[in-house]
């Protein structure tokens, strides 16, 4: 079975401009979860999604990032405009539904200059 | 607050030791615990998922144990090899919610 695919694998930009995002989960996840990790650090949940709804979303900073999953499937994750802080990198997981073993993207690296 | 910590935060050891790792968590009432690995420059791969009314689970050279009353989970990596070198993560998903509390990791590198 193919694995949670992201792209990019890595980006740089200045701080202030803005990035996107995307991830296309296993076929049949229902679940589709966006990390931050910082380094040296464990993940972090942004959002969880179940479909195309919002589960949680508490951890986001709303000020600058957003997030969609119009159609169920893929995912794509916005920041705008992006602070030095949000150097990190950005990993994609899916699951067959909340509360399963999650499977996990290569994540994006980014690198806020 | 509901934390996850992991000791140490780095470990090295002779290729063919035996090994634990430790991981805590604040908040006795969980639902299940999972073990992963990470790889420099890659995502996380699931190593073993322990129910909240297990003890144990067993894969290959990996053996993950819980004791939900003193709030701990252990990682015992059997016959060390060079190519177990990762970090390896704690994730807790606390009762009542539907996602998992990730520890800071173990940096463990396993020398020829």
């Amino acid at each position: 079975e193919a694995g949670v695919a992201q792209s990019p694998r890595y980006k740089i930009i200045e701080k202030r401009q803005s990035v996107a995002f995307w991830c296309n989960p296993i076929s049949g996840h229902a679940t589709l979860y966006w990390y931050q990790q910082i380094l040296g650090q464990g993940p972090k949940l942004l959002i969880q999604f179940q479909n195309n709804g919002v589960v949680d979303d508490s951890q986001l900073p709303k000020d600058r990032f957003s997030a969609e999953r119009l159609k169920g499937v893929d995912s794509t994750l916005k920041i705008q405009p992006a602070k030095l802080e949000d150097s990190a990198v950005y990993l994609c997981a899916s699951s067959l539904t909340g509360g399963q073993p999650q499977h996990f993207g290569d994540g994006t690296r980014l690198s806020i200059l | 607050k509901q934390e996850v910590t992991q000791i140490p935060a780095a470990l090295s050891v002779p290729e063919g030791e035996n090994l634990v790792l430790n991981c805590s968590f604040t908040d006795s009432a969980i639902y299940n615990l999972q073990w992963f690995r990470q790889d420099p420059g890659k995502g996380l791969t699931s190593l073993l998922l322990i129910q909240s009314s297990q003890r144990e689970q067993t894969s290959g050279r990996l053996n993950a144990s819980l004791d939900k009353s003193s709030g701990r989970s252990t990682l015992y990596i059997a016959a060390s090899q060079p190519g177990d070198s990762a970090t390896y993560l704690c994730a807790v998903r606390f009762g009542g919610g539907q996602n998992f509390v990730f520890g800071p990791g173990t940096r463990l590198s396993v020398l020829p």
